[in-house]
């Protein structure tokens, strides 16, 4: 079993839906989430980053994480064309783990105008 | 801004070849990382360093190997490529203190 799974989708939604990203995780010492953004044909880029259990709001993004259920998600509201993205969950656990992420499959979305 | 580039963003190569792939860091970060990309199986790590001359074997390091000589520059090496190698290559890094990464655009390696 892989420590973070993703549903790799991929997920197609109209413009404006709200779309709502997903992961579990299993190793209980993981305590910092992230997301990533990744365009086609280019390196991922941070998104949004979490410490422990709670949410964290960007504009139209909300990260949320529940320790308890070990469970990770991303919420984009009124989404554009242009978050058609691959997201990429990823957690680290603290301690001296030297920055060691570990990631989702991915989740490839498509918003259509 | 941080920047992490990567020496090419395109590479075919033969079977048998030894390949390097190069990376450069801007922000004087201690961590460096590489990683391949596949679809349907996210991003893997191979090798990463937390030091110069440190290296330390991630998830799939078999049939790699990396250096890191200089704190800004860290090279992945594939000894002898075969075609199951063929993959997008992305290389992070991170400070010692924070605990996100940054990437570099990455490098399309197709070996024939």
């Amino acid at each position: 079993q892989k420590e973070v799974e993703q549903d790799p989708g991929p997920l197609s939604v109209p413009e404006g839906a709200i779309v709502s990203l997903n992961c579990t995780y299993s190793n209980s010492a993981f305590q910092y989430f992230m997301w990533y953004r990744q365009y086609s044909r280019k390196g991922p880029e941070l998104l949004m980053y979490t410490y422990s259990s709670g949410n964290k709001e960007d504009g139209r993004f909300t990260a949320q994480v529940d320790k308890s259920s070990k469970y990770i998600s991303l919420f984009i509201r009124d989404s554009q064309p242009s978050d058609s993205a691959t997201y990429l969950c990823a957690s680290l656990a603290g301690g001296t783990s030297y920055g060691k992420l570990t990631f989702g499959q991915g989740t490839i979305l498509t918003v259509h105008p | 801004d941080v920047k992490v580039t990567q020496s090419s963003r395109y590479l075919v190569k033969r079977t048998g070849e030894k390949v390097f792939l190069e990376c450069v860091q801007d922000m004087d970060h201690e961590n460096m990382f590489w990683y391949r990309q596949d679809p349907g199986l996210g991003l893997r790590l191979i090798y990463f360093s937390y030091d110069v001359k440190m290296k330390e074997k991630g998830d799939i390091p078999e049939g790699y190997s990396v250096s890191r000589e200089k704190k800004e520059r860290f090279s992945l090496i594939l000894e002898s490529a075969s075609t199951n190698q063929t993959s997008m290559y992305l290389c992070a890094s991170s400070s010692r203190d924070q605990e996100t990464q940054y990437f570099g655009p990455g490098t399309r390696l197709l070996v024939l």
